[in-house]
């Protein structure tokens, strides 16, 4: 079946330092969304993207869907404590599947 | 404007026990998800509804059944409980672009 897979599933950075987490999918995605948990919290919703190779920014945050729309990534600059929690991707097309998650530990 | 309420936010059941969670979607949302969530993992699938009927439905057992009322509100049912049965349960509505979450329902089966 169908498979979203996250990579790393943990990331410790130094406050200041970038980040950056890899989703990618064994077949192509209509399109992608990015979830941010915190811990103890719910998925609250981040980001879609559709278009192949589609970019998209918010403010630190840079989400980028690849050309083959079977991956895709986001990357934060400048970590702050503010960014601490799992990061997913989320498959919203066919089978809503979610990537296993990157969990995000930022040293102050 | 309220978010997606989900009721109640903690259960302990026996094994062998019925349970029924409940979700209020945000207003306005007309679609309900609802997803497991094992601790240390991503949010598993386990079925839609749209129009009172379930859309989609995940790799979960026949154990688990739900239902959307005509005021777009949910349920989840799941029969015969197993200890694997514990975890987080998250309802999710949305109205086209992104899902809004609610706070969950904490599991427990003993």
């Amino acid at each position: 079946g169908q498979q979203v897979m996250q990579i790393p599933q943990y990331q410790h950075v130094q406050e200041g330092e970038d980040f950056t987490t890899y989703c990618n999918s064994s077949t192509t995605l209509s399109n992608i969304q990015w979830y941010k948990q915190r811990p103890g919290g719910h998925p609250v919703f981040l980001i879609q993207l559709v278009k192949s190779g589609e970019v998209k920014k918010q403010k630190r945050l840079t989400f980028q869907f690849g050309e083959a729309k079977k991956n895709s990534s986001l990357h934060i600059t400048a970590t702050q404590t503010t960014d601490v929690g799992t990061y997913f991707c989320h498959d919203a097309g066919n089978m809503l599947t979610f990537g296993g998650g990157t969990r995000l530990m930022v040293k102050p | 404007d309220a978010g997606v309420t989900q009721s109640p936010t903690h259960l302990i059941k026996t094994r062998g026990q019925q349970v029924t969670l409940r979700c209020s979607p945000k207003s306005g949302h007309d679609t309900v998800s609802w997803y497991q969530q094992a601790l240390g993992q991503g949010p598993q699938f386990i079925f839609q509804y749209y129009e009172e009927e379930e859309r989609q439905r995940g790799n979960f057992p026949d154990r688990f059944s739900g239902h959307q009322f005509p005021n777009y509100s949910s349920e989840l049912n799941v029969n015969a409980l197993l200890l694997g049965d514990s975890a987080l349960y998250l309802c999710a509505s949305s109205l086209g672009l992104g899902y809004t979450f609610g706070s969950g329902t904490r599991l427990t089966v003993v």
